[in-house]
């Protein structure tokens, strides 16, 4: 059965580094997301992402963050610098119909920032 | 902002018992979505519901949108302990270009043997 795969599994890195998370989608969906979860809270959507654009973008997703999406594979979270308050899990999902259709989650990246 | 609210946010119960989880909103969605997360792990998919008044049966969960599609509930008769785990309800709103979902905060289950 297909799968959202993410990569890394963790993540450790300094206050003020950039880290870039990285996920491959369902192979023929065409819509990417990202989602967060701080311990112990909800999760939180980021940005949503169609035909090599931003679709939506929540508050948290301010300048420090960035997606892209080099190949026809992966989909990648870029953190220029981040901040203590950025670890959490991150999720990326992806859609193969947008609206309605189901969002299938990838297993997350656990970022702790020191 | 779209809040979705989960109640109970943690339920304990023995093997056998059953139980409802309710996830309540003053916001109507396009569609509601159940999802179950182990700890470490993202939400897996469970069901998802689009019409108001939809009930979807999986095995001994049922699941209901509620006519307003302002609510929704996740109902298991005789609960077995593989069912331990976070119960998350995520609704989803049409005005939303791309299906952005909003999550309630969750309902821990355990059942114990």
């Amino acid at each position: 059965e297909p799968e959202v795969t993410q990569t890394p599994s963790h993540q450790v890195t300094q206050m003020g580094q950039e880290v870039i998370l990285r996920c491959v989608p369902i192979s023929n969906h065409l819509y990417f997301y990202w989602y967060r979860q701080i311990l112990g809270q909800k999760v939180e959507f980021l940005v949503s992402f169609y035909n090599n654009e931003i679709s939506e973008k929540s508050e948290i997703f301010d300048d420090q963050f960035s997606v892209e999406r080099p190949d026809g594979s992966n989909f990648t979270l870029k953190i220029r610098s981040t901040k203590l308050e950025d670890s959490a899990m991150y999720f990326c999902a992806s859609c193969g119909g947008g609206p309605g259709e189901t969002q299938y989650f990838g297993p997350g990246t656990r970022l702790l920032v020191l | 902002t779209q809040l979705l609210e989960q109640s109970p946010q943690f339920l304990s119960i023995q093997e056998g018992e059953n139980l409802t989880v309710y996830c309540n909103s003053s916001s109507v969605f396009s569609s509601l979505q159940w999802y179950r997360q182990e700890p470490g792990e993202g939400p897996v998919l469970l069901v998802t519901v689009v019409t108001g008044g939809e009930v979807k049966k999986l095995k001994r969960l049922t699941f209901q949108f509620g006519d307003a599609r302002k609510d929704s509930s996740l109902h298991i008769t005789a609960a077995q302990p593989g069912d331990t785990g976070l119960y998350l309800c995520a609704g989803e709103n049409r005005g939303s270009t791309l299906g952005r979902l909003y999550f309630g905060r969750g309902t821990q289950l355990t059942v114990w043997p």
